[in-house]
This record gives C-alpha cells, sequence and structure tokens, in this order.
C-alpha cells in the first residue's frame, strides 16, 4: 500500500463549527506532516510529527490543533476559522530520518463561510 | 527569503518537445532535491528526486540535472505529452529528505499543445 489516504474530500464549515481533517498511511512511514496550500502557489508547512510527536509547528493559528493517535493516522482539528483559512489541506507522510519522499495525500477542500 | 528559486513560472511546449524547468537554490546544507507534479484538484506526486553525489538521475521521460557547484538543478521531460500538463514543483531538504520541512519553489505551470 502505497497510498496516503484523507477524508473528507470536501469540507464547508462556518466560522463557529467545529471539525476535524483525517489522513491515514500504511507504508510504515513514521514522518506525517499537515501542509496548507492555496491557489496557484505552492504548499506551506503547517505541522511535523516525528513518531508520533509534534516536532514542527510552522507558528499556525490555535485554530489549527493536530493529533497523531498512532503511527498510522493523522488528524488535523479545527475550530473558530476565518474565511482565509480556506485552502487545501494536505496531508504527507516519508520515513523519518534518512528516508526518501514524501508522499501526499488527494487534499481535503475546505471552504470557510 | 525564498531559498528555491524556480523559473520559468509558466512554460508553453509543443507534443513532443523538450520541457525544462530550472532552480537554484541558497543553502548548501540542502541534500535532497525532488520533484513534485500536481494535476488541478489533486495532492503533490513525487515524480522523481535526486541527491547531491550525482550529476544525473533519468527515470523514463524524466530527467533531473544537477549543478552543485552552480547550486543548480532542472526537470527534463522528453517527448512531452499533453498528459504532462501540470504544475511542476522543486524542492529542497536537508537531513537526507526525513522529519524536516521541505522547502518548495514557487512553481511551473506547463501546458503540452498537441
Amino acid at each position: 500500500d502505497t497510498e496516503v489516504t484523507q477524508t473528507p474530500k470536501h469540507l464547508v464549515m462556518g466560522m463557529t463549527n467545529k471539525k476535524s481533517l483525517k489522513c491515514e498511511q500504511h507504508m510504515g512511514h513514521r514522518a506525517m506532516y499537515w501542509y496548507k496550500q492555496k491557489a496557484k502557489k505552492p504548499p506551506e508547512l503547517m505541522f511535523v510529527y516525528s513518531y508520533e510527536k509534534l516536532s514542527i509547528n510552522e507558528s499556525v493559528p490555535s485554530r489549527f490543533s493536530p493529533e497523531c493517535p498512532n503511527s498510522s493516522l493523522l488528524n488535523l482539528h479545527l475550530h473558530a476559522l476565518q474565511p482565509e483559512d480556506s485552502a487545501l489541506y494536505l496531508c504527507a507522510s516519508s520515513q523519518a530520518g534518512s528516508g526518501g519522499g514524501r508522499f501526499f495525500g488527494p487534499g481535503t477542500r475546505l471552504t470557510v463561510l | 527569503q525564498q531559498q528555491v528559486k524556480q523559473s520559468p513560472q509558466s512554460l508553453i511546449v509543443q507534443k513532443g518537445g523538450i520541457s525544462i524547468i530550472n532552480c537554484a537554490y541558497e543553502n548548501t546544507a540542502f541534500d535532497y532535491f525532488p520533484w513534485y507534479q500536481q494535476f488541478p484538484g489533486k495532492g503533490p506526486a513525487l515524480l522523481i528526486a535526486i541527491r547531491p553525489d550525482v550529476s544525473e538521475k533519468k527515470e523514463g521521460r524524466f530527467t533531473i540535472s544537477f549543478n552543485k557547484s552552480a547550486k543548480q538543478f532542472s526537470l527534463h521531460i522528453m517527448d512531452s505529452q499533453p498528459g504532462d500538463s501540470a504544475t511542476y514543483f522543486c524542492a529542497a531538504s536537508k537531513g537526507g529528505g526525513g522529519a524536516d520541512g521541505l522547502t518548495f519553489g514557487k512553481g511551473t505551470h506547463l501546458i503540452i499543445q498537441p
């Protein structure tokens, strides 16, 4: 299995809602990532988990809360988002340490009303 | 400060031609250089990657050329096909591509005309 899966594919939420994005991989990768991508821009790193521990937080607002329940799963909890948070949210995984490339999921298209 | 500069921003190539996208980096600690292909509404897909101990890597119609002294690397797509039309991102990281962030170029929108 060489795939990263993400659910849901699309999400529309109001500014007062709480929702979660989910990501799963079964490649045995021990590093997992959340990226945010705006139209016509490269992905921007949000969070990195290495061996289920948060290792990098790129100064992301607290309305985004990551969680890594185990080595295969990664969640991103969303609360009180702003319309400017609308974007494609990408999950990725890779081998930790001296590993290979990032494998990206298909993304969740998030719209905040 | 943009650490990976990618050019051109957009590129139109005739079917069967060679598409060339260039990237330059500043941080000499970078030691892993992947290229990603992204179709609209999809996540980026790892296309090909190179480490600085080799000057060229080829996989099918895709070739990376790497010039360590000039701190530049490029993607060549031979016999370009309409299905290659996509956005291409170069990237760089240190630590062997492991649990560290990738620094992306700004992307090249490639159109292959039939």
